[in-house]
């Protein structure tokens, strides 16, 4: 089944140590987007990738940043966690149609749950 | 700015039940509108969208209803099941591109 692959489910990482949590899709979609969820929260975007193209949410901190070396694969990679940081990461996929019309819904990966100690 | 709110942030119903989550958007520029049901330990899934030009949308066991003048959404499920139990995400598509921003979500009990 055509899916969204988040891994690993669970990381655990040092104060200041950097991580990367990866993301892979089978959906083939041009669209990809990373999330930050906190407790009883709603998902937070951080920034979402249109093809290679990067977007970053102006409220996303420096501190963490994205790659997608291909259309399948996108990574988040978070340079000097804090305690703060400690959320549900999300990773999520959606399309855009050919007549060029967005239909924005998005697949989303079953999350990775960061502890920072 | 842009908000996306929820009246309630736990609803419980009785298995059987029609449940009603209720959602605010603050956008009038927004044309589309999905709900997403998120269980304990996954990630969201879409449940039902909406465009701006539709007042009402049906799925299976879920209907979606719009009222652009007081900017209202909500989500009906008929007939409640114990699987329906998840916290509700309304979420709004201001400009129809890729940005999406979610309310704070409704955690739905349901009692057998």
């Amino acid at each position: 089944d055509a899916m969204v692959i988040q891994n690993p489910r669970y990381q655990v990482t040092q104060f200041g140590k950097p991580v990367t949590l990866s993301c892979s899709q089978t959906l083939n979609h041009n669209v990809m987007y990373w999330y930050q969820q906190k407790s009883s929260q709603a998902p937070k975007l951080l920034f979402h990738y249109y093809d290679k193209d990067f977007n970053n949410e102006a409220d996303t901190p420096d501190n963490f940043q994205s790659r997608r070396p291909n259309t399948s694969f996108c990574f988040l990679d978070i340079r000097s966690p804090g305690l703060g940081d400690a959320a549900m990461y999300l990773c999520a996929t959606s399309r855009d149609y050919p007549s060029g019309r967005v239909l924005n819904e998005q697949f989303f990966g079953p999350g990775t749950r960061l502890t920072v100690l | 700015g842009e908000s996306v709110g929820l009246h309630l942030p736990t609803l419980s119903v009785q298995e059987g039940d029609n449940s009603i989550i209720n959602c605010a958007y603050s956008n009038s520029a927004s044309d589309y509108f999905i709900w997403y049901k998120q269980e304990s330990g996954k990630g969201p899934q879409f449940i039902i969208d909406i465009r701006s030009n539709m007042d009402k949308r049906q799925g299976q066991r879920v209907t979606v209803l719009l009222n652009k003048t007081v900017k209202h959404l909500s989500l009906q499920i008929a007939a409640t099941q114990p699987g329906d139990s998840a916290v509700y995400f309304c979420a709004e598509n201001p400009t129809g591109g890729f940005k999406t921003i979610f309310g704070a979500g409704t955690r739905l009990f349901v009692k057998a």
